[in-house]
């Protein structure tokens, strides 16, 4: 069974600071994964999508790597802003149709 | 193209009354997704669809929840008899085939309060 954790849960940090938030999943047969965004009371953003062939994608300040023979995933946020606090979600998809989700990371960038 | 739309964007009902959530997908897009959301358990898969059929319902909880999807434009969740501990965030999600390559696309959600 597929699980997907992601660490930290929690994080607080002053604006301007560069930020890795880190996936790991148990089963690395996976098709692709998605970062998401969830902005508190709101629905899901879909952030930046990375196929099982690629190593990383790059979205403005968003830069999401994938690793699959480690079954990791990355986040890196760079110059953060407060427009950037929410929860962030990573997601795989495995041998079916389904997407299965992380626990999250929430993240607060204070001015 | 207006998104995944959902409605109510919340409900409040009484224990014991029946529910029912919409979603209108993406057009063109063969996959639908019900997920729900709580802080327990997080986001949780209930049922999908591929071309308007059921594919897999083993998330779905009980058999108070049922999931119909008539049309390619159209899906509903319902709750009947609902109870407090179906009170979360009921997400819709639709996906275009082929899917590794688009990913999924979300809804706002609706809020659903059982009293």
């Amino acid at each position: 069974k597929q699980e997907v954790t992601q660490i930290p849960a929690a994080l607080s940090v002053p604006e301007g600071e560069n930020l890795v938030l880190n996936c790991s999943f148990t089963d690395s047969a996976i098709y692709n994964l998605q970062w998401f965004r969830q902005d508190p009371g709101k629905g899901l953003t879909s952030l930046l999508l990375i196929q099982s062939s690629q190593r990383e994608q790059t979205s403005g300040r968003l830069n999401a790597s994938l690793d699959k023979s480690s079954g990791r995933s990355t986040l890196y946020i760079a110059a953060s802003q407060p427009g950037d606090s929410a929860t962030y979600l990573c997601a795989v998809k495995h041998n079916t149709d389904k997407l299965i989700f992380g626990t999250g990371t929430r993240l607060q960038v204070f001015p | 193209d207006a998104g995944v739309i959902q409605s109510p964007r919340h409900e409040v009902t009484e224990m014991g009354q029946e529910v029912t959530l919409r979603c209108k997908p993406i057009s063109g897009h063969d996959y639908l997704f019900w997920y729900r959301q709580t802080m327990m358990r997080g986001l949780e898969l209930l049922i999908y669809f591929n071309n308007n059929v059921p594919i897999d319902d083993s998330g779905m909880p009980e058999d108070r929840f049922s999931a119909k999807m008539p049309n390619a434009s159209f899906s509903t969740l319902k709750i009947q008899p609902s109870e407090p501990r179906d009170s979360a965030v009921y997400f819709c999600a639709s996906s275009l085939v082929p899917w590794e390559v688009f990913g999924y696309t979300f809804g706002s959600g609706t809020r659903l309060t059982v009293v």
